[in-house]
């Protein structure tokens, strides 16, 4: 069964270090997401990407936030400036049309010392 | 605003019974509701959906209700196994093309042996 495949499942790094969590979307999909989850908290919407270009952002997603899609199979998260509050599960996320059925990968949790 | 939330933060049930868990949106313009699962450490998993031209949909052990006219959703899960027990979340998708999901808080299911 495919699936959504997340890199590395655990990262722990310094304040102020950039990071980049790596997924590999399902494959004849086509909208991308990323998703974060606070401990104990709700999962929270970061960003959507199609077709090469976010289509929509949430306020956390601000100007340290990047995504990328560098080739054709992987789809990456960029924090550039990690800070403590960034701390939590990050989850990729992907479906073939907006209106059916995202499937979650297994998440990265990025712990900031 | 654009809010979902379930009702009760952790339900105990019986294994064998039946378990229902609930949960309100308030966006009237949401079309489509996913229920998700969440074990421990792991991502979300897909469990059903439905969109807001119907009002009932079922699977393989689980059925989701709508009711658009207050706005609330239901999961119910037959004959509850202790593999159930997972904190469950339901998303709404607003009317866009972007395909965001807001999830509500959830809710832990416990199943008793």
């Amino acid at each position: 069964e495919p699936e959504v495949t997340q890199t590395p499942s655990h990262q722990v790094t310094q304040m102020g270090q950039e990071v980049i969590l790596r997924c590999v979307p399902i494959s004849n999909h086509l909208y991308f997401y990323w998703y974060r989850q606070i401990l104990g908290q709700k999962v929270e919407f970061l960003v959507s990407f199609y077709n090469n270009e976010i289509s929509e952002k949430s306020e956390i997603f601000d100007d340290q936030f990047s995504v990328e899609r560098p080739d054709g199979s992987n789809f990456t998260l960029k924090i550039r400036s990690t800070k403590l509050e960034d701390s939590a599960m990050y989850f990729c996320a992907s479906s073939y049309d907006p209106n059916t059925e995202a499937f979650f990968g297994q998440g990265t949790r990025l712990t900031v010392v | 605003g654009e809010s979902v939330g379930l009702h009760l933060p952790t339900l105990s049930v019986q294994e064998g019974d039946n378990s229902i868990i609930n949960c309100a949106y308030s966006n009237s313009a949401s079309d489509y509701f996913i229920w998700y699962k969440q074990e421990s450490g792991k991502g979300p998993q897909f469990i059903i959906d439905i969109r807001s031209n119907m009002d009932k949909r079922q699977g393989q052990r689980v059925t989701v209700l709508l009711n658009k006219t207050v706005k609330h959703l239901s999961l119910q899960i037959a004959a509850t196994q202790p593999g159930d027990s997972a904190v469950y979340f339901c998303a709404e998708r607003a009317t866009s093309n972007t395909g965001k999901l807001i999830f509500g808080q959830g809710t832990t299911l416990q199943v008793k042996p």
